[in-house]
């Protein structure tokens, strides 16, 4: 069984500082993937990135970057310069790969409001 | 990434109706999902809708209450049946894309309030 841990239940942080949104996972499944989402007050889910277990190289995207070390079975994500847009809340998740029976673990969010 | 749209994006429903919820993807996709997120609360599966076939449903989720179809490739329907406020949440369908990055990819969702 897989399991996604977000420890960090809320986080404020002020306009333009950095922050950092931690993720822990347990998986049996030696190839896997896992994915950071983004759920604004509107509801929707956005997809943010997906890695799979074979990468661990770091990503960057704008202001956004990922850091996934196996060693920790950690997968953290990190906003520079937060702005107001990004308050919303954060999800990580795990899936297995094998295929024809791919089912997402969440973890249970963290939500990040940026003050002005 | 595929395009998916959801049929109410909201609704207040009385206690003991049914909720029909659609959900339409502007491309073929195999694999749809059904997920509930209860206020504050993280999302849990309700079931897989494959066209073709029974969706298969998840552990404490039973047809009876939340039937499923999926008469083709690019639609499917959840419905929330006898209705009582512990189904408030919001409703999303996900639809997992195959190529260089498999991915789910998540409709808007639709936000049920029970009274």
């Amino acid at each position: 069984a897989q399991k996604v841990t977000q420890a960090q239940t809320e986080i404020s942080v002020v306009e333009k500082e950095d922050v950092t949104l931690d993720c822990v996972y347990e998986t049996r499944d030696t190839t896997y993937y896992l994915f950071w989402y983004k759920q604004p007050p509107s509801g929707e889910l956005v997809f943010l990135i997906r890695r799979n277990s074979f990468d661990e190289q770091n990503e960057i995207s704008g202001r956004y970057s990922w850091n996934f070390q196996k060693s920790t079975s950690s997968f953290n994500f990190t906003i520079t310069a937060s702005q107001v847009v990004d308050s919303a809340v954060y999800f990580c998740a795990l899936i297995p790969s094998n295929f024809g029976n791919e089912k997402l673990t969440f973890g249970t969010g963290t939500r990040l409001t940026i003050i002005p | 990434s595929a395009v998916i749209s959801q049929k109410p994006s909201r609704d207040i429903c009385q206690r003991g109706t049914s909720l029909t919820i659609q959900c339409q993807v502007d491309s073929q996709v195999t694999m749809m999902f059904w997920y509930r997120q209860q206020p504050g609360q993280s999302l849990t599966l309700i079931a897989t809708a494959n066209q073709g076939s029974e969706a298969t449903y998840e552990s404490g989720f039973v047809i009876d209450k939340f039937p499923i179809s999926r008469p083709n490739l690019t639609f499917s329907t959840l419905t929330v049946s006898n209705m009582s406020p512990e189904d408030s949440s919001i409703y999303l369908c996900s639809v997992e894309e195959y190529g260089p990055a498999d991915t789910q990819y998540f409709g808007p969702g639709t936000r049920l309030t029970v009274l």
